[in-house]
């Protein structure tokens, strides 16, 4: 059972560009978490989903930052018109049940904005 | 706002000696979290607690919970180079439906020497 899987693991970009940050949960889980570290920073969550659904994005910027999880595919983090305040790793979860489990980690999206 | 507190934030251990990590959170939860991260990786779970009063050991490591307190502890024992990382804990914080929204500490930063 392959574990979580991020792609790219590293990404650069420009200011101005867009980031598009993929992730494909476990197999049989259903639920996605995206969080942000910053440097020397712990882990900030941004927003949770369920396929085809936003359940909470109250972690996330209200703007710039879009986040979407569709029937097929994987989940897909998104950052519009990327400032240098948004470098960070960030990483995705997964989990097959809310809250009775723990969440599986990826290795994470390592984004440097230039 | 839920707020989770790691103390210390920085330990510097010589091989074989003991200590302990506290992690302190401010509203009720009965979930709570230990994950290690090594540099530039992903979060590795340790544990996961669920309930007052549960204590889970791996290894050289245990933790327990205490919701009364609000104080998880995670415990060293016999500290080897290994163990060197940085420990996050993260509390579940949706509340009474939790779900699996973590808050997690700022982390602690491992190091043992010889």
């Amino acid at each position: 059972n392959a574990g979580v899987m991020q792609n790219p693991r590293h990404l650069v970009r420009r200011r101005g560009q867009e980031a598009r940050l993929r992730c494909s949960p476990m197999k049989g889980h259903s639920h996605v978490y995206w969080y942000r570290q910053l440097p020397e920073e712990g882990l900030k969550f941004m927003v949770y989903l369920q396929k085809e659904n936003i359940i909470d994005e109250s972690g996330m910027p209200k703007e710039r930052f879009s986040a979407e999880f569709p029937k097929e595919g994987p989940s897909i983090l998104r950052i519009q018109q990327v400032v240098r305040g948004d470098s960070a790793a960030y990483f995705c979860a997964s989990s097959p049940e809310a809250g009775d489990e723990t969440q599986y980690f990826g290795p994470g999206t390592r984004l440097l904005v230039l | 706002e839920l707020k989770v507190e790691q103390n210390p934030l920085f330990l510097s251990m010589q091989e074989g000696k003991n200590y302990t990590i506290y992690c302190n959170y401010s509203t009720t939860s009965d979930r709570l979290y230990w994950y290690r991260q090594d540099p530039g990786k992903s979060l590795e779970s340790l544990f996961v607690l669920l309930s007052n009063g549960a204590v889970k050991q791996e290894g050289r490591l245990m933790a327990s919970l205490d919701t009364k307190a609000r104080l998880s502890t995670l415990h060293i024992t016999a500290a080897v180079h290994d163990l060197s990382a940085t420990y996050f804990c993260a509390v579940d914080s949706a509340g009474g439906t939790s779900y699996g929204k973590l808050t997690f500490g700022q982390g602690t930063i491992l190091t043992v020497h010889p």
